[in-house]
Order: structure tokens, then sequence, then C-alpha cells
């Protein structure tokens, strides 16, 4: 089984702050997705990079494939209370069954008034 | 587009029991696949279909099995719950499994509680 680390587990900020999730793994993947999940509901797609060193703009979210393709990272610049949520890191690997996603062990965030 | 939809949203069952979580897409999508999550453990693969007919075993097969007679469904039924099976299952399904940037999208989950 192929893991991807996130870190920090838990994330507790202020309004306004910046914060960097990431997700690391052993083995390289093809290419990496990042879901925002909310409280009972099942995960929505926020990127999708697949070249190493790939960086992508999303509004205030910055993502980043590593240049080996083995780790990702998550910006999140001057944080909202909307942005709070359940994110997942998933690596892509193409197979005979087509694109299989190994999911990353979440990062929780709360961000505060 | 209702897009991914799964019954029921919460069932509690007792040890031994079986049960069938249904799933239904209306995109015309031929790939699907069902996950559970358990905190601190992310998402986990149970079994993935590529099309109506092929099924095929993900990461945590055992104790769940799953057809695909239509386009439109995936049921997964649990043969004898256990508690180890205690967790919230998610249906997911995208246009064709293929590419690194396709978008599965994901149905709202069913919560599943065996006691």
């Amino acid at each position: 089984t192929q893991l991807l680390e996130q870190s920090p587990q838990f994330l507790s900020i202020q309004e306004g702050e910046n914060l960097t999730v990431y997700c690391n793994s052993s083995s390289v993947f093809s290419s990496l997705q990042w879901y925002r999940q909310e409280p009972g509901e099942g995960p929505v797609l926020l990127v999708t990079v697949v070249t190493g060193g790939e960086v992508k703009k999303l509004k205030r979210l910055t993502f980043q494939f590593g240049d080996a393709r083995k780790d990702s990272s998550l910006h999140i610049t001057a944080a909202q209370p909307g942005d709070t949520g359940l994110y997942l890191c998933a690596g892509g690997r193409l197979t005979g069954g087509g694109n299989k996603l190994t999911f990353g062990t979440g990062t929780q965030l709360k961000v505060e008034l | 587009n209702a897009g991914v939809t799964q019954t029921p949203k919460f069932q509690v069952l007792k040890t031994g029991q079986s049960m069938t979580l249904q799933c239904a897409q209306d995109m015309n999508h031929e790939y699907m696949s069902w996950y559970r999550q358990d905190p601190g453990m992310g998402l986990r693969l149970i079994h993935y279909s590529v099309g109506a007919g092929i099924t095929d075993q993900g990461e945590v097969p055992n104790g769940y099995n799953v057809s695909r007679s239509t386009t439109e469904d995936f049921p997964l039924r649990l043969l004898s719950a256990a508690p180890s099976q205690t967790s919230v299952y998610f249906c997911a399904s995208s246009y064709g499994g293929h590419r690194y940037r396709e978008t599965q999208y994901f149905g709202p989950g069913t919560r599943l509680l065996v006691l």
C-alpha cells in the first residue's frame, strides 16, 4: 500500500493568516489531486497537477507538485472562515483499471473569525 | 443532473446482518468506485468498475461484493456485517477513469454503524 501522509493533521487559525498543508509519500505518482470535504458531504475536487514542479493557483489557494512527484503542498493566503473543511490529497497512478487514487490521511482546517 | 446519489444516508446493523448500499449516477459515467472513510486513514478503495459488467477489487475488498449490471447503478453489498465495517462509505464516478486530470464526483456518503 502506498501511503500518503499529510501534515498537520489538525490546524486551527485566525481569519487572515496564511497556512501550508503538506502531502508526502515515498512513492512516485503520475498525478496529484487535492480535494476539500465539508461535514456530511463527499469530497470535491479542487485541482489536479501532473508535472513535477507544477504550480497551480486557484484564487487564494496555491498548489505545488514536487519535482520528484512524491510530494505536494497546498498554501492558503489570508484564510477565511469559508476555507474551513477537511483537505485531502490523492495520488494517482494509471493502471489497467483506470486512474487509481491513493488518498492521504487528511488535514482538518478550522478558520475562526 | 442529480449527480451521484447514495441511499441510505445512515444505517445501523447488527453483527451478521447483510445489506446493500445503493449508488446511482445520471452522468453516463463509465467509471464508478466505492471507498470507505475512517478517521486518520483518508479514503480507501473497496471495489471499482470500468463499465457495465466489469468490476475489480480495490485496496480493502474483503467482506464486500459489487456488481454492475447497468451504467447508472453500482450497489455495494455487505455479506455479513462486522463492527470493523463501521465507517462512512462513498461512491464516486468519473467519465472514463483513464485520464490523469479526470474529475471524480463523489456522492454524499452512507454512514454505517455495526453493533
